[in-house]
């Protein structure tokens, strides 16, 4: 079974579009994070939900808005893409909230979006 | 600020030989520690981590990590590396304080016959 899932795995889009891209876990924790990987491989957070509650909200354009309908889903929906997102972001989850960075990650597979 | 360093881009080793991946950190206090993998396509995996105690962890796939203060370094090694383990991999510091992690830019390893 696949702990913590996301979709879609690749997305094309135009500039200007919405997006939204979903990520599931299976584990039952309560935390789960939102990561931005860009072309050199920096991979920095952009968001981190705890329970349904807004943790980390990293400096991210308001384009992006980070959803949590329960605990087991953090779905991110991005308005008017633009061709910096392009970018692979990644899902996460931790069992519980990260109280001083003690906690272990567990990622999804990522999702490619190519913004042209 | 924290800072993950990871000197090395990229490293090329021959399958059999030993490996050292160079992990450099900037943090006030002692951090906590983590190494992960990313096999091409593929999510982050957890090969160690360093909360406290022994200063050499033992983690997955044969990989071990020592942590040394005074070179604020957490320098991943394996003694025998095998084709499978070409891949990313990133080093990362979780905040004591902020509840924040932070990343090295990754080194990607490939690994020769």
């Amino acid at each position: 079974d696949t702990a913590v899932s996301q979709t879609p795995k690749y997305l094309v889009t135009q500039m200007g579009n919405d997006k939204s891209i979903k990520c599931e876990q299976n584990l039952g924790h309560d935390t789960m994070y939102w990561y931005k990987q860009d072309s050199k491989k920096f991979l920095k957070i952009m968001f981190s939900y705890n329970n349904k509650e807004l943790i980390i909200n990293e400096t991210v354009p308001n384009r992006f808005s980070p959803k949590s309908p329960d605990k087991a889903h953090l779905n991110l929906h991005i308005n008017s893409l633009e061709l910096g997102d392009s970018a692979v972001y990644f899902c996460a989850s931790s069992q519980e909230f990260p109280a001083g960075g003690r906690v272990t990650q567990y990622f999804g597979p990522g999702t490619r979006l190519l913004v042209l | 600020a924290q800072s993950v360093t990871q000197p090395d881009i990229h490293i090329t080793v021959s399958e059999g030989a030993s490996l050292e991946l160079r992990c450099n950190y900037s943090y006030g206090a002692t951090p906590y520690l983590f190494w992960y993998v990313q096999s091409p396509g593929q999510g982050l995996q957890l090969l160690l981590k360093y909360f406290s105690g022994d200063t050499l962890v033992q983690g997955i796939k044969g990989f071990e990590a020592e942590f040394k203060r005074s070179q604020s370094s957490f320098n991943l090694r394996k003694p025998s590396v095998h084709w499978s383990d070409a891949a990313e991999y990133f080093c990362a510091v979780g905040d004591r304080v902020g509840n924040q992690f932070y990343f090295g830019t990754g080194t990607s390893l490939t690994v020769i016959p």
